[in-house]
């Protein structure tokens, strides 16, 4: 079967750093999507890696390990606002998207 | 206006009830889709229309039923449903099939 998984929950410090990783078994891939999602809130399109490597925008930067099927999220200089959940998502090979159960960050003053 | 809107944002029904929820995008795209979001699990999608007509059911129960009269448009219906279909219920929208998903804020729906 296809299965992504993440953390349930992690915790940091206001204007530290924080990895958020996610592995991924997948039938084809076809680019891994982060989203964020703030509590009774939509998700929102944070990134999207289909070639290996970093892609950076901002405070986030994500990357992606096609061989190992792995992704993760970086978040710096952590701001109170970052608190939220953060889902990992791939497509197959059908243009699917497969969701990870997503990454509850609390950042903590 | 906000890209995807979703009404009502809350909704409480018995089994008995008959409610539809709705979705409309503004974004000018030609994919719609409803998702089931419970606590600690991953997303479900539970349908998709792509270009008004329906690409996918995944197995859900006929107590719902959608419809996607264009393509600004989604409705989900709902009808005897059990308490186990409480949940945060998401609409979104992504132009084609390989797109980034649009979402909605969600209707949060409970069943009595």
């Amino acid at each position: 079967g296809q299965n992504i998984d993440q953390p349930t929950e992690m915790t940091a410090t206001e204007g530290a750093i924080v990895q958020i990783n996610c592995t991924y078994q997948t039938s084809g891939f076809n680019g891994l999507f982060w989203y964020q999602q703030h509590a009774g809130e939509a998700p929102t399109f944070l990134s999207y890696n289909v070639l290996d490597g970093l892609e950076e925008k901002g405070r986030f930067s994500s990357f992606l390990s096609r061989s190992k099927g792995y992704s993760y999220l970086l978040l710096k200089e952590l701001q109170m606002k970052d608190s939220a959940s953060y889902l990992c998502a791939v497509r197959d090979r059908n243009y699917q998207l497969i969701w990870g159960a997503g990454t509850k960050l609390i950042i903590k003053p | 206006e906000t890209g995807v809107t979703q009404t009502p944002r809350h909704l409480v029904m018995g089994m008995t009830n008959k409610k539809s929820l709705k979705c409309e995008q503004h974004l000018g795209h030609n994919a719609m889709y409803w998702y089931k979001q419970s606590a600690k699990k991953p997303l479900e999608l539970m349908f998709v229309y792509s270009l008004e007509e329906r690409v996918e059911n995944n197995s859900v129960p006929s107590r719902f039923s959608p419809e996607c009269p264009n393509s600004s448009h989604l409705f989900l219906h709902l009808h005897t449903l059990q308490p186990e279909d409480s949940a945060l219920y998401l609409c979104a929208s992504s132009q084609g099939d390989a797109g980034e998903l649009f979402f909605g804020e969600g209707s949060r729906l409970t069943v009595l």
